[in-house]
Formats: C-alpha cells, structure tokens, sequence
C-alpha cells in the first residue's frame, strides 16, 4: 500500500542553521508527493509538491525538496531556519486513483535561539 | 475570498452526547474532505463530499460517525454517542474540483475533546 514515513519525530535546530527533514515514501511508481506545514492552532498549508519533472522542487518560505528515487526519498530542506519556521511538518502522497492523502506520522520543528 | 471555515474552534463534550462539526469550503469550492487527527498522529482521511453526494467514506468509522454536504449551508461532521476515543482535531478541507493536493485548501480544525 501507499505510504510516507517521516522518521524523526522532534528535531530541534538553531536558528540561522540548516534544516533537513526526512521522507520516505512506499510505492512502485512515481508517487505524487507533498510537504505541508501546521503552524499551532492553524490548519495545513502547502509547502511544495513534486508530480513529475525535475527533481527539485522549490517552495514557499525559502522551502525546496529533493525527489531522490533510488533512496525512496522526498526530503525537505532549508538552508537558513527562522524561529517561525517552528511548526509541525507533514510529508503525504495521494492515493492513486483515489482523491485522498496519506499523510506521514509528521514531525515537530523547534527553534533555538 | 474568505479560506475554509471551520466552527467551533473548540468543542467540548461529555460521553454520551452528540458532536457536530461545521465546514464552510471556500467560495467556488464544491468538493469537501474531512480529515481527524489523533494526538501524536498524522492526519487521517475520513470522507470525501461533493454537494449533496458522499463520494468516498473509506475512511469513516462504521458506527456513529457520519457527513453530509447540503446543496445550501456548511458540510456538517456529527459523531453520536461521544467516547473518548473521539478527542481529536478534526479538520476540513476543500477543492474547486476533484483535486487532492495542489488545490486543497485546509480549514484550522475543530478540536473535539470528550470527557
């Protein structure tokens, strides 16, 4: 079945360094792939999405990700992390034909000063 | 242009009681998601509405739980008989059309806490 997993739970970063946040993804083909941000008391917002094409993807917020098939991996980076950027992040794939998200288990972004 | 809407913020109940949860999708959108998230979980899907039509409930639990979207008003989300199993937050989403992804537009949850 189609999946995404997001291995590091809690990760905390100072501010001004770089970020990496981690996805694998489960499915034979090429998979639609997304990243989302859940800032506290907010709802999801897109980061960025990879359908086809080139392999990096750029976003909002200074945001990019790589689609690496080899590794099964569509990991989320920043060079230089602000303290808003402090929030929950989400890795997800759509269910092909099904009009749905499968959405990793996600994981909290903390800011040190 | 107003985002989704969802009300109430919060909600409390007792065991028991009734839950209803309100969506308004954003205007021009007729296509709605209901989506829960368990603590310490990602977001699960539950339904998927188009006006007047469930499209797909997959991932809507058997009992208590159901979603309607009326051709006038909001989609409302009603979980009878509440158990603690139900906290959660519970989130909305919607599309202009049959979109999972790039289109979804997320509304900011509604919190069920039961006690």
């Amino acid at each position: 079945a189609q999946s995404v997993t997001q291995p590091d739970i809690h990760i905390t970063v100072s501010e001004g360094a770089s970020l990496e946040l981690r996805c694998n993804y489960s499915y034979g083909a090429t998979p639609y792939l997304f990243w989302y941000v859940q800032s506290p008391g907010q709802g999801l917002q897109l980061l960025l999405k990879y359908f086809s094409g080139d392999t990096l993807v750029q976003g909002i917020k200074g945001f990019e990700a790589e689609f690496k098939r080899s590794q099964s991996s569509f990991n989320l980076r920043k060079p230089s992390v602000h303290w808003s950027d402090a929030a929950e992040y989400f890795c997800a794939t759509i269910i092909q034909g099904a009009q749905k998200l499968v959405f990793g288990q996600g994981t909290r972004l903390t800011i040190n000063p | 242009n107003a985002g989704v809407m969802q009300n109430p913020r919060h909600l409390v109940r007792r065991r028991g009681q009734e839950a209803r949860l309100r969506c308004s999708p954003m205007k021009g959108h007729s296509h709605v998601y209901w989506y829960r998230q368990l603590p310490e979980e990602g977001l699960k899907f539950m339904v998927y509405l188009q006006k007047e039509n469930i499209i797909d409930e997959s991932g809507m639990p058997k009992e208590r739980f159901s979603a309607e979207f009326p051709k006038e008003g909001p989609s409302i989300l009603r979980i009878q008989q509440v158990v603690r199993g139900d906290s959660a937050a519970y989130f909305c989403a919607s599309s202009p059309r049959q979109e999972a992804g790039e289109k979804l537009f997320f509304g900011s949850g509604t919190q069920l806490s039961v006690l």
